[in-house]
């Protein structure tokens, strides 16, 4: 079955540690996007690659860091430097990232610092 | 400042009447509009789209309602199931000024009760 998945649920780590959320999608989709939801927030993006080795910054992109060395995967690094880690964190893909196609969204993963 | 609006953070129905969800936006250039729905600690779903040349989309009970001159959409359920209980997010495809990507709005939780 294709799909996007994103490992762990949860995620416990202590404060002051970088931690690296991993996302992979055997979808074939060229683009591959970072959210983080907060109560009444709703989804803020924090990075975002249109295509593999390319990404951008999105609205929150302070204290977090990306890679996208592979069309299948796009691990998210929340570092030290990010004053409200505690989140839920959300990973999507498109299939091309010009064009209005949806995203696919993982599961999600919940991180706690403390 | 917030392009995609949701106005309502909550919203209570009685099972078996319409659910009505309204999403507000700021750019005139938005050309392409989704619903998802998303249940807690899962990733949202795709639920239904509307493309601005339309003013109306549906989908079983599912319909979405385009107001182009008003920048105003609404995603109606009829009738409204306890499974229908959920956060509903609308999102407007941002794909000018060589930027492309969804703007998401902060959410409506609907509570449908039986």
């Amino acid at each position: 079955d294709g799909g996007i998945t994103q490992s762990p649920k949860y995620l416990f780590r202590k404060e002051g540690q970088n931690v690296t959320l991993s996302c992979e999608q055997n979808l074939n989709h060229d683009a591959m996007y970072w959210y983080r939801q907060d109560p009444g927030q709703g989804l803020r993006l924090i990075y975002y690659s249109q295509i593999v080795n390319d990404f951008q910054k999105g609205d929150i992109a302070e204290g977090y860091s990306v890679s996208r060395e592979k069309k299948e995967s796009f691990p998210l690094t929340v570092t030290s430097a990010q004053k409200n880690p505690t989140a839920f964190y959300l990973c999507a893909s498109s299939p091309s990232g010009t064009h209005p196609y949806g995203y696919t969204f993982g599961s999600g993963t919940r991180l706690t610092v403390v | 400042d917030q392009q995609v609006k949701q106005n309502s953070p909550s919203l209570s129905v009685q099972e078996g009447r319409i659910s009505i969800l309204n999403c507000d936006y700021t750019n005139s250039m938005f050309d392409y509009f989704l619903w998802y729905k998303k249940y807690p600690a899962e990733g949202p779903t795709f639920l239904i789209s509307i493309s601005s040349i339309k003013d109306k989309n549906e989908d079983g009970r599912f319909t979405v309602f385009l107001n182009k001159s008003a920048k105003h959409l609404s995603l109606h359920i009829v009738p409204s199931q306890p499974g229908d209980s959920a956060v509903y997010f609308c999102a407007a495809w941002e794909g000018t000024s060589g930027t492309y990507k969804y703007i998401f709005g902060t959410g409506t939780r609907l509570k449908v009760l039986a």
